[in-house]
């Protein structure tokens, strides 16, 4: 079955724009997780969605935000972008408790 | 709330040799455990899973990982490392919620 598709795989922003990022996780699967990963921080927990519903959250601001829809594809929004907001970000889905995490290959976001 | 340690940031090690990549996490709860190894630019993927039973897990590439309660460890070997080994590699352990708390990662160098 296809894995964790995450668009667009590359993409760049000016300061102070917004961003709209999108996983489509594995078919059947409820949960989806993204993170930030960056050289200096490493991989970060921004938020999880289970049946559309934000059930945890990291220490983010609040210009981070998501949501997931009824077929459990989720997107994450960052609003007024920061040059350090630059990251790999990562979407992970899984399908339940037990179960281990299936990532996407990531979307690379360059603030300039 | 759960924590993972990774000792080691950066591993050197000679083609052909021994490899252990150390990890210890902290819970006062059953958790389960994983190892993801990242390659440039790309998502993580699971190398190893425990989620009971024998302490001895054994993955893919040749990797196996020893759950030890006692030290809470769950240290990653492998006995022969080759070039193409070279990579990211992560710990994480999640909890009863799903919730899943990553090690800041240590990087595998081989040299020929």
């Amino acid at each position: 079955k296809a894995g964790v598709t995450q668009t667009p795989r590359y993409l760049i922003k000016t300061r102070g724009q917004q961003v709209t990022l999108s996983c489509s996780p594995i078919s059947g699967h409820r949960s989806v997780s993204w993170y930030q990963q960056t050289p200096g921080q490493g991989l970060q927990f921004l938020f999880e969605y289970f049946s559309e519903t934000q059930r945890n959250k990291g220490n983010f601001p609040g210009r981070f935000s998501g949501r997931q829809f009824s077929n459990s594809r989720s997107e994450m929004n960052v609003s007024t972008l920061e040059l350090g907001d630059s990251a790999l970000y990562l979407c992970a889905s899984s399908g339940g408790l037990n179960t281990e995490a299936f990532f996407g290959q990531g979307t690379r976001l360059t603030v300039v | 709330a759960q924590s993972v340690t990774q000792l080691d940031s950066q591993v050197p090690v000679f083609e052909e040799a021994p490899v252990e990549l150390r990890c210890n996490y902290s819970s006062s709860v059953s958790v389960y455990l994983f190892w993801y190894v990242q390659y440039p630019n790309q998502g993580l993927q699971l190398l190893l899973k425990y989620l009971s039973g024998s302490t001895l897990v054994k993955g893919i590439n040749g990797f196996e990982a020893e759950f030890n309660k006692s030290q809470t460890s769950f240290h990653l070997r492998k006995p022969s490392v080759h070039i193409s080994d070279m990579a990211e590699y992560f710990c994480a352990v999640s909890d009863s919620d799903n919730q899943f708390y990553f090690g800041t990662g240590t990087s595998l160098t081989v040299i020929p």
